[in-house]
C-alpha cells in the first residue's frame, strides 16, 4: 500500500555507466518531482512534471533525463554516471502543481558511483 | 532565490527534554511546512501552517508561523527516542511551483 514507491532502494555502479530509477505513486496526484539529497542532507529539486508535462527543470546536467509515461509514473535516467552523482534521490508527488500542501515522498534511492 | 536557514544544525539532548528549533528566511513565505526524516526514509510531513501567527499542534509537536512571515518555529515536548531524526522546514516559492527546504536540524537523544 506504499503511496510513493521507488526502485531500486540501493544502486551501486561504476563511473560511465547508464542507470535508471523508477517511481510510481498510487495517490492519484497530478504532479511528481525528483529531489536530490547530498551528503550534507540538503534537499534540492531537480525536476517536476504535472500530468506528464515537464514544469520545472532546474540547472541539472543533460545527462539526467526524466520521463513520465503517465501521471502515476516518473522515472529518472542518468547517462555517463560521475562520482559526483552519488547521492540519495527522492521521488515525491503532490495533488496538483501548487506546492502549498506539501509533498508525499518516497523512501529514496541511494546511488553510489565508484 | 528564496532560501531557508535552520538553527541549530544539530541538537544533543536527554530523553524527556523539550526541544526548540527555528527556520528563518529573508523572503516572505505564505506557507510553512515542517518535515521529519528518519534514517533511510524520505521526509514525512508533520505540520503545515498557512496564516501568520498561527499555532498548530500535532501530538507533542507544536509549530508556529511567525508574525513577520519570515520565520517559523517547531517545538517538541517531552522528547522520546523515536523523535530522533532530521527536521526540515520547507516553503513554496513564489508561484508555489516548488518547495525549498532548509538545511535541516539533526536531533539526537541520549536515553
Amino acid at each position: 500500500d506504499t503511496a510513493v514507491s521507488q526502485t531500486p532502494k540501493y544502486l551501486v555502479t561504476q563511473m560511465g555507466n547508464d542507470k535508471s530509477i523508477k517511481c510510481e505513486q498510487n495517490l492519484g496526484h497530478d504532479t511528481m518531482y525528483w529531489y536530490k539529497q547530498d551528503s550534507k542532507k540538503f534537499l534540492k529539486i531537480m525536476f517536476s512534471y504535472n500530468n506528464k508535462e515537464l514544469i520545472i527543470n532546474e540547472t541539472v546536467p543533460n545527462r539526467f533525463s526524466p520521463k513520465s509515461p503517465d501521471k502515476a509514473h516518473l522515472n529518472l535516467h542518468i547517462n555517463s554516471l560521475e562520482l559526483g552523482d552519488s547521492a540519495v534521490y527522492f521521488c515525491a508527488s503532490s495533488q496538483n502543481d501548487r506546492s502549498n500542501y506539501g509533498y508525499t515522498f518516497g523512501s529514496g534511492t541511494r546511488l553510489t558511483v565508484v | 532565490g528564496q532560501q531557508l536557514n535552520q538553527s541549530p544544525q544539530s541538537m544533543f539532548i536527554q530523553e524527556g527534554e523539550d526541544v526548540s528549533m527555528n527556520c528563518t528566511s529573508s523572503s516572505i513565505f505564505n506557507t510553512w511546512l515542517w518535515y521529519k526524516q528518519d534514517p533511510g526514509e524520505g521526509p514525512v510531513l508533520l505540520i503545515a501552517l498557512y496564516k501568520a501567527g498561527e499555532l498548530t499542534s500535532n501530538g507533542r509537536l507544536t509549530a508556529q508561523f511567525g508574525i513577520t512571515r519570515k520565520d517559523s518555529f517547531l517545538n517538541i515536548s517531552a522528547s522520546i527516542p523515536s523523535d530522533v531524526g532530521i527536521y526540515f522546514c520547507a516553503g513554496p516559492t513564489q508561484g508555489a511551483q516548488k518547495l525549498v527546504f532548509g538545511q535541516g536540524t539533526r536531533l539526537t537523544i541520549n536515553p
